[in-house]
């Protein structure tokens, strides 16, 4: 079955620490990995999108890694903001025949506090 | 324009009443999606339009009819909705990326079934 697990699920650290969260998926075949931002009662917001080559990719303070080996991504984010406060979506493709199928985890909810 | 655009932003709305959600894009994107979303959940597909045609609908109820008017346009026709219909409503659009398809999210309807 395809899944796309996150972790930790809510995450509380204060203003100017780093943070990482986890993504772990069984999405197969795959196409892509994205992680997307959402603020509450808005719309997701891309972040990164990676490939099966990429392993690595950055947007600001955002940088995400992939292994798809072992089928796991990272989100670490630099120097937390207040703004940064937002659940934070993994969600993996898959591509057949010109249509496309997104699994998107559940989410990890981050907290930034001053 | 780089987004993607959604009216209303807030809508209640009686189980016998009538409503419509709007989405627009004049990114030039010829793929459009709906999505449902409930708190603390991931979105839930509902219908994919490609290039104005219904290309997919995930067994959604047909109290929900979609509609493709043109290639920036896409609507959600709402007809005795139940209570448990209440969410937050998201339009997406589909761009080619390198690596494959990237979608842009609007900001959502929030639904409120009375």
């Amino acid at each position: 079955k395809n899944q796309v697990e996150q972790s930790p699920q809510s995450l509380i650290i204060l203003e100017g620490k780093n943070c990482t969260l986890q993504c772990n998926y069984t999405v197969s075949p795959f196409s892509n990995l994205r992680w997307y931002k959402q603020d509450t009662g808005r719309g997701p917001v891309s972040l990164t999108i990676m490939t099966f080559s990429e392993n690595t990719k950055s947007n600001g303070r955002y940088t995400a890694t992939l292994d798809a080996d072992t089928k796991q991504s990272s989100l670490h984010i630099t120097a937390s903001q207040l703004s940064d406060s937002a659940s934070y979506i993994c969600v993996v493709t898959q591509t057949n025949f010109g249509n496309e199928k997104l699994t998107f985890g559940t989410g990890t909810r981050l907290t930034i506090i001053p | 324009d780089t987004e993607v655009t959604q009216t209303p932003k807030h809508l209640v709305m009686g189980m016998t009443n009538k409503k419509s959600l709007k989405c627009e894009q004049h990114m030039g994107h010829r793929a459009m999606y709906w999505y449902k979303q409930k708190a603390k959940k991931p979105p839930e597909l509902m219908f994919v339009y490609s290039y104005e045609k219904l290309s997919i609908n995930e067994s959604v109820p047909s109290r929900f009819s979609p509609e493709c008017p043109n290639s920036s346009l896409l609507n959600l026709h709402l007809h005795a909705l139940q209570p448990e219909d209440s969410a937050l409503y998201l339009c997406a659009s589909r761009r080619q990326a390198s690596g494959g398809y990237e979608q842009y999210f609007g900001p959502g309807t929030r639904l409120t079934v009375t």
